[in-house]
């Protein structure tokens, strides 16, 4: 079984232009959750789908965050424009549907460098 | 306002001594603990998790240990070998939350042979 992929594995771009990074999910997950980890630091909840729903965005850090999970297969974040203190590991995970405290599955993340 | 706190940003032991790596939470609303367990390049990998009902959880050579009234836990791992090198992030939830995990900044563990 293939576990939650994520792409591009690093990008690097400049102060103010638009990166979009994608993630598919385990097969048959409902939940599907984003995540970043900035300098080291504690790793932070971004958001939370559950299919196509957003059900709890209240880590988005502002607007120029846009995350989508069209068809409730895959999600996108975007980052338009990107700000130097964007820089970080965004994670992606998914579980099943349940009741809560099912166990994530993270993808390997991206490497977003903001120059 | 950081809920999971992880003091130690690193820990030597040596191979086949026991590892412990400790985390302290400030939010009494949590009520479910994890560790994860991170190698360079790769995602977080779950480890394991403890209720707040239970005061351990053993799982092979790991151990969670969860005490509530100083709200701290820790993950004793017995014995320790070279492959239990990397970063672990210890991480809460409180019910009704959706799986929204509190993580703290975690501990690298070297574990030398």
């Amino acid at each position: 079984e293939a576990g939650v992929t994520q792409f591009p594995s690093h990008s690097v771009i400049e102060k103010g232009q638009t990166v979009t990074l994608r993630c598919d999910p385990i097969s048959g997950h409902d939940n599907l959750y984003w995540y970043r980890r900035v300098m080291g630091k504690e790793i932070k909840f971004l958001l939370h789908f559950v299919k196509e729903s957003k059900q709890d965005e209240s880590g988005m850090p502002n607007n120029r965050f846009l995350a989508e999970r069209t068809g409730g297969t895959y999600s996108t974040l975007k980052v338009q424009p990107a700000e130097l203190e964007d820089s970080g590991v965004y994670f992606c995970a998914s579980s099943q549907a349940g009741t809560g405290n099912e166990k994530l599955f993270f993808g390997s993340g991206t490497q977003l460098s903001v120059l | 306002d950081q809920q999971v706190k992880q003091n130690s940003p690193s820990l030597s032991v040596q191979e086949g001594r026991i590892s412990i790596l400790n985390c302290d939470y400030t939010n009494s609303m949590f009520d479910y603990f994890l560790w994860y367990k991170k190698y360079p390049a790769e995602g977080p990998t779950f480890l394991i998790s403890i209720s707040s009902i239970k005061d351990k959880n053993e799982d092979g050579r790991f151990t969670v240990f969860l005490n509530k009234s100083a709200k701290h836990l820790s993950l004793h791992i017995v014995p320790s070998q070279p492959g239990d090198s990397a970063v672990y992030f210890c991480a809460a939830s409180a019910w009704g939350n959706g799986n929204k995990l509190v993580f703290g900044a975690g501990t690298i563990l070297r574990v030398k042979s």
